[in-house]
C-alpha cells in the first residue's frame, strides 16, 4: 500500500531535549516536504527536499533541521525544542516537485507538545 | 507574496443542506488553486484543483469550486451535505513555478454537519 508513514504519532517532551520525527515513503518519490499546522494559520511549510541530499528552507524553518540521505526518508530534527514548536506536523511527498500539484501524499500527522 | 484567507473558521450546516466555503487569495502572478479536506485524525486529501482551463472545477465526493480571477476567489460548494462531510477544509494556492512548489494554505474552515 502506497503511504507516507510518520513516527511517532504523539509525543510530549520537555524544553531543550533533542527529538527526531521520522517520515518514510514507499513510493520512490523524489519530492518530500514538512509542514506544521496551527489553529487559524493552516499549514506552513518548514523544509522541503527536491531529491537526495537536496534540501531547502520553507516559510518557517527556524528551530528545525532536516536531512535527506536516502530517497525514502526525510526526518525532521528539533535540536532544542521550545514550547512554541508545539504543533501538529505533517510530512508530504510526491513523485516529482510538479506532481505535488496533482498527487501529493500526506502522512497522518505527529502531534508534538513541548512543555 | 501569496496569501490565502478563508473567511469562515466554522460552518455548521444541517444534513442535506447546501454549503459554501469561501476562499480569497492574493498574489501578483498567476496561481494554481486547491482545496484539501482533513477528516478527524487523518492527513490531508486533495478534493479538487484548478490549474488552467474551465473555471468551474469538479472534485471528489460531489464538491465543486469556481475560480474567479477578477475577485481572486475560489469558493467551494456542495449542493447537499452528508454527515460524513464533517471535516476541516483548507484552501491552498501556489504561484506558478514557485520555488519548492510551496503550497500556501488558508487557516481552514471546520464544517460540522448536523442531523
Amino acid at each position: 500500500e502506497a503511504q507516507v508513514t510518520q513516527n511517532p504519532r504523539y509525543l510530549i517532551t520537555v524544553t531543550g531535549k533533542k527529538l527526531t520525527v521520522t517520515c518514510s515513503q514507499n513510493m520512490n518519490h523524489e519530492y518530500m516536504s514538512w509542514y506544521r499546522q496551527d489553529p487559524g494559520l493552516g499549514l506552513r511549510q518548514i523544509y522541503y527536499s527536491m531529491n537526495v541530499e537536496v534540501t531547502d528552507k520553507g516559510d518557517v524553518p527556524e528551530g528545525y533541521k532536516v536531512s535527506r540521505k536516502e530517497k525514502r526518508n526525510f526526518p525532521l530534527i528539533l535540536e532544542s525544542p521550545s514550547p512554541n514548536q508545539t504543533s501538529l506536523y505533517f510530512c508530504a511527498s510526491s513523485l516529482s516537485p510538479t506532481a505535488f500539484y496533482t498527487e501529493a501524499f500526506f502522512g497522518q500527522g505527529t502531534r508534538l507538545t513541548v512543555v | 507574496a501569496q496569501s490565502v484567507t478563508q473567511l469562515d473558521s466554522q460552518v455548521p450546516v444541517f444534513e442535506e443542506a447546501p454549503v459554501e466555503l469561501r476562499c480569497n487569495y492574493s498574489s501578483s502572478v498567476s496561481v494554481y488553486l486547491f482545496w484539501y479536506v482533513q477528516y478527524p485524525n487523518q492527513g490531508l486529501q486533495l478534493l479538487l484543483k484548478y490549474l488552467s482551463g474551465s473555471t468551474l472545477v469538479k472534485g471528489i465526493n460531489g464538491f465543486e469550486a469556481e475560480f474567479n480571477k477578477s475577485q481572486t476567489s475560489f469558493h467551494l460548494r456542495k449542493p447537499s451535505v452528508h454527515i460524513s462531510d464533517t471535516a476541516e477544509y483548507f484552501c491552498a494556492v501556489s504561484e506558478w513555478e514557485a520555488a519548492g512548489n510551496k503550497l500556501t494554505f488558508g487557516g481552514g474552515t471546520r464544517v460540522l454537519v448536523k442531523p
